[in-house]
Order: C-alpha cells, then structure tokens, then sequence
C-alpha cells in the first residue's frame, strides 16, 4: 500500500488566496483525521471522519476552515481566506475502525507545509 | 477538554536508558498511545496501552497507571537514530465516535 497520500507537499500563498489541501487515506481504512502541527501548539486535531460522515469538527479554527470527504478516497481541507497565522504542517491521517480498547493505529501522510506571506 | 502534559526536552547518552513521562487530565479516556516525530517527517507509532501496566517491545516499554493520569515511555540502549520527539496521545470517546489528542511532545536528543 501507498500510505497516506497528501498533496502539496509545500505551499507558498499570500495573505487571502485560497489554498487547497488533499488526502487520499489508505483503501479500506473507515476514519481519516486532519490535524495542523506547530511549534507554539503541537499536533492539534482539527476534524474527523467516519465512513466520509464529518464527526467532529469541534477542533476547526474558524468558519475560514472547511472541511469535505465526499467519497472514500478523498478527503479536502480548504482555507479562504488564507491568514499569515494559518502557516503550520498539516497532516491527513487515516485508521481502520476503532474496536473497543483496540489499538487502531493512525497512519498519517508526509504532511502538508503551507506558509502564508 | 483533555490536558496533557510532558516535559519539553530531554537529553540523554548513547546506550543508555531514558524515561519520558507524560500525564493527563481527561474524560472518556479509551487508550493511551506513544508516537515519535523525526524533524520533517509524519509521527509513527510506537505503542499503546488501554490497561494498567507495562507493555514492551524491543528496546521500547510503556507503562500507564489510569487512576494516576500517567504514562511513561521507556527507551533503553539508546541509539542516535532515538533522536526525536515522542508525542504522548490520549484516546478518549465522545459522543459521536473517538479521537486521538497529542500532547506537544518532548524532543529527545541522544549525545555521544
């Protein structure tokens, strides 16, 4: 398997533009996590998924932040505007279900870096 | 909400053992896992307890004590590929399924 697939890896915007981020979780997992990482705040989950059904988006910054899955092999996080205080690593993750006290393990993507000017 | 704490950065010798610790405050709680970061690439798995007690792999241990809040990660023989951020991360079920929350991480750095 590929692993999880995220793209781009780099962007580079100004202040304002939109900016698209890509997923394309491992075939067959059933739940795919977006978490931003920066230095100041960590690894922060921001929203997830369950069979492409949003659960929680409780994590989400604000109403510039979107988040779609509208099949099982796609997952978007769109920003727009796009702020100087959104520059951070953005990870796509996916899992098998979770099973009760089971140790399903997230498998993330090599990340996403945007940086806002 | 959930806090987690550890500590910021530790450093340690070649071939030796080293204890990260991690706490946390939370409810729901549904499993504790540990994940390390090299600089520039996506957290791995590392490993996971959902029980009290010790779990081991290799030159990796983890302990949780649930009526603590506390876990520990247990690295022995240590080698400078262990140079990385640990990030501690606490399970917890809500109303609409589980989610996994990290803490910042502590940044191990393996000296000679």
């Amino acid at each position: 398997d590929a692993g999880v697939i995220q793209s781009p890896r780099h962007e580079v915007t100004e202040m304002g533009q939109e900016v698209t981020l890509r997923c394309k979780p491992i075939s067959g997992h059933d739940y795919l996590f977006w978490y931003r990482q920066t230095m100041m705040r960590g690894l922060e989950l921001l929203i997830y998924f369950n069979n492409n059904v949003p659960i929680d988006d409780s994590g989400m910054p604000e109403d510039r932040f979107s988040a779609k899955m509208p099949n099982a092999s796609f997952s978007t996080l769109k920003i727009q505007p796009s702020e100087p205080r959104d520059s951070a690593v953005y990870f796509c993750a996916s899992s098998l279900a979770w099973r009760d006290r089971g140790a399903n393990v997230l498998t993330f993507g090599a990340g996403s870096r945007l940086t806002v000017l | 909400g959930q806090n987690i704490d550890q500590p910021t950065e530790m450093t340690a010798t070649e071939g030796a053992i080293v204890q990260i610790n991690c706490t946390y405050q939370t409810s729901g709680f549904n499993g504790l896992f540990w994940y390390q970061q090299h600089a520039g690439e996506a957290p791995t798995f590392l490993s996971y307890n959902v029980l009290d007690g010790l779990e081991e792999k290799g030159r990796f241990s983890s302990f949780l004590s649930r009526s603590k809040g506390y876990s520990y990660l247990l690295l022995k023989e240590l080698q400078m590929k262990d140079s990385a951020s640990y990030l501690c991360a606490v399970r917890v079920s809500t109303g609409g399924g589980n989610k996994l929350t990290f803490g910042t991480g502590t940044q191990l750095k393996v000296e000679l």
